[in-house]
């Protein structure tokens, strides 16, 4: 996988604020923005936020995504027990003419 | 409610093809891309390709370029992923996706996967 560079994982305590960081360049983050997605196992991946930091209908508001430059970021407050997952962004890569994932980060919940 | 809903799991011999398919409903089905996209056991999600619904019009990622063909029939709204050559670094579960209209083209609905074993 090409571009996207996020940590392997995040740790913090039940109703803690988690943040989540996706490190891309100026052909994928930096032009459209990342996605993000959560992904239980045994269970399809979840969008939880588009590329322009809108979430779906029915994502809690608990998740927030932002942007600055090549760095994007989803940010998960009053962490829950079924918020542990894996988390994947994701973008669009101009370059590579390619949509591209990270390699996600698995959040624990303490 | 928008539904994705693939065939069932396969197994497969090396140097076999798999083709899976991929029923939409719930909504326009020409005015939406479909993606394809992968997760070996122990992995990450992987990007396989697209197909336009409405033009027929693909792309693949480089990974898979020759090995993979994204198809759709819109008579019957249903997209399909054919992959050859097939080895054991293939076993993974396959997830169609559809993906967000032009202003935000993500991965907003899911298919429940379909898991591909290559075995001899």
């Amino acid at each position: 996988q090409a571009g996207l560079t996020q940590p392997p994982s995040v740790s913090k305590g039940l109703g803690q604020t988690a943040t989540l960081t996706c490190t891309g360049n100026s052909d994928n983050v930096g032009d459209q923005g990342a996605a993000w997605l959560q992904h239980h196992q045994g269970h399809p991946p979840k969008l939880l936020s588009y590329r322009n930091n809108i979430r779906p209908s029915g994502i809690s508001e608990r998740f927030s995504a932002s942007r600055s430059g090549n760095t994007a970021t989803l940010t998960i407050t009053g962490l829950q027990p079924e918020d542990e997952a894996d988390y994947y962004c994701s973008a669009w890569d101009s370059r590579l003419y390619a949509y591209v994932f990270a390699t996600g980060t698995k959040v624990t919940v303490l | 409610q928008v539904q994705l809903v693939q065939s069932g799991a396969e197994v497969k011999k090396p140097g076999a093809s798999v083709k899976v398919s991929c029923k939409a409903s719930g909504y326009t089905f020409t005015n939406f891309h479909i993606n394809w996209v992968r997760q070996v056991p122990g992995q990450g999600l992987e990007w396989m390709g697209w197909v336009s619904p409405s033009s027929g019009d693909t792309g693949y990622a480089q990974n898979f370029q020759g090995r993979v063909t994204i198809a759709r029939d819109t008579s019957i709204t249903t997209s399909y992923m054919e992959l050859s050559s097939l080895t054991s670094d293939d076993t993974a579960l396959y997830y169609c996706a559809r993906m967000g209209d032009h202003t935000k083209p993500d991965p907003d609905y899911w298919g429940q996967g379909t898991l591909v074993t290559v075995s001899s």
